[in-house]
């Protein structure tokens, strides 16, 4: 029973390549959420997801696609990956929402090269 | 928008001394959170604390909603508590969380 984990943990790609960050969770939550760290940004969201088949943008969403065909992954696509998207990325999850205790896999480090 | 700030920024402390971490927030919320980021980068829920007082073995933390603030305490501190803490609100339960900066805590051997 491994909660929330992430992968791949450390990826580094090029300018313009296609990228897919995996996340899986094996409580059955219903929220789940990808968030990026940059240094003077702190967690900033990028996209959240209420149930299977529903997902919306946070505060960050452009250049990022989710889906969310199953409950228990939810992965991250950066369609042609740039610099500035270069940022650790964590998963997280939760039973009812933002409202509700939180829980944070352990971060996928991305540089865009 | 609300604003969620937290004190002191950082924070160096000797091994086996007691801090208090600070939230304050500029509106009412209905819920709070606080996290440990450690130096690894892995981030902890350490309490969904909305209001009153938690405690999980060293670490204990109150909220006074009321007030518009929250504080961790840490009691004899250890090494393995060096990181980064955060406080995160929302103001209802299906907004948005609205994170704090953090406190950096190193403690020293």
């Amino acid at each position: 029973d491994a909660g929330i984990t992430q992968s791949p943990r450390y990826k580094i790609t090029e300018t313009g390549r296609q990228v897919t960050l995996m996340c899986h969770q094996t409580w059955s939550h219903s929220y789940m959420f990808w968030y990026r760290q940059d240094l003077g940004h702190g967690l900033r969201l990028i996209y959240y997801s209420a149930a299977a088949d529903i997902t919306d943008k946070g505060e960050v969403p452009d250049g990022y696609v989710v889906s969310r065909s199953k409950t228990e992954n939810f992965p991250l696509t950066l369609e042609s990956a740039t610099r500035s998207q270069t940022s650790v990325y964590f998963c997280a999850s939760s039973e009812l929402g933002f409202g509700n205790t939180i829980y944070f896999g352990e971060g996928s480090w991305l540089t865009v090269v | 928008g609300i604003q969620v700030e937290q004190s002191p920024p950082d924070l160096i402390l000797q091994e086996g001394a007691n801090s208090t971490l600070r939230c304050n927030f500029s509106d009412s919320v209905n819920n709070l959170q606080w996290f440990h980021q450690n130096p690894w980068g892995q981030l902890i829920n350490l309490f969904y604390i909305p209001s009153g007082t938690k405690q999980n073995g060293r670490l204990s933390a109150t909220t006074v909603a009321t007030e518009r603030y929250s504080l961790l305490y840490i009691s004899s501190s250890q090494t393995t508590d060096s990181g980064v803490y955060f406080c995160a609100v929302t103001m209802d339960s299906n907004y948005q969380l609205i994170w704090g900066a953090g406190t950096k805590l190193i403690i020293k051997p």
